[in-house]
């Protein structure tokens, strides 16, 4: 099975600070990545898609780069809103595996 | 707009049965994968398991597997999970989810074993 590996497991910041949570994976998976944003008591929110992709209706501070398996999700500019429980996916396969997510909290 | 909607959750005994459903719309069900992941109370998101369009294709979680049915009525444009001999570690939100080039989430339901 895939393993996919994120950090760090907090990060405490600032609003207007750049953010940067890495995911990696155990062996390649090409570009299927995403990324959610959670708060507590929702469902995962979809950021981002197929490693790039901005998924629509989420601003374009949001970002998502990598291939193979590195990858990174970068908030430009944190916004208040963005105070938040962050976790990657591997998908395009039967099994799904995610990253044990990133709290990002307030500095 | 894609929707997913699940249901029949709650608090049952450990060892009791539960039978969560999904409810599809805004797509051709019946063309999709379908998928149910969980998440415990303050712990991250488990894959639990995946069914193919036509059913011919099913896998489990090993945390699940010989307890838990994966099924789905593509007339009706629903998913379900049966639920059998759980236990308080089954204690979590279900969420059915579809994947294409993204993937769509449902609202979750709560699942709680406890007696």
């Amino acid at each position: 099975d895939i393993q996919m590996t994120q950090s760090p497991s907090t990060l405490s910041a600032s609003v207007g600070d750049r953010v940067t949570i890495t995911c990696r994976a155990s062996q390649t998976i090409s570009s299927w990545l995403a990324w959610y944003q959670q708060k507590p008591g929702k469902a995962p929110k979809l950021l981002i898609y197929k490693a790039s992709s901005l998924e629509s209706g989420v601003p374009s501070r949001f970002s998502g780069s990598g291939s193979g398996t590195e990858f990174t999700l970068t908030i430009s500019s944190l916004q208040p809103d963005d105070f938040a429980t962050y976790y990657c996916q591997h998908y395009n396969s039967y099994l799904w595996t995610f990253g044990h997510g990133t709290k990002v909290e307030i500095k | 707009e894609v929707e997913l909607v699940e249901s029949g959750g709650g608090l049952v005994q450990p060892g009791g049965s539960l039978r969560l459903s999904c409810e599809a719309s805004g797509f051709t069900f019946s063309s999709y994968s379908m998928y149910w992941v969980r998440q415990a109370p303050g712990k991250g998101l488990e894959w639990v398991s995946y069914i193919s369009s036509g059913s011919s294709s099913i896998y489990y979680a090993d945390s699940v597997k010989g307890r838990f049915t994966i099924s789905r009525d593509n007339a009706k444009n629903s998913l379900f999970l049966q639920m059998n001999s759980l236990r308080a570690e089954d204690t979590a939100v279900y969420y059915c989810a579809r994947e294409t080039t993204t993937v769509d989430w449902g609202q979750g339901t709560l699942v709680t074993v406890s007696s």
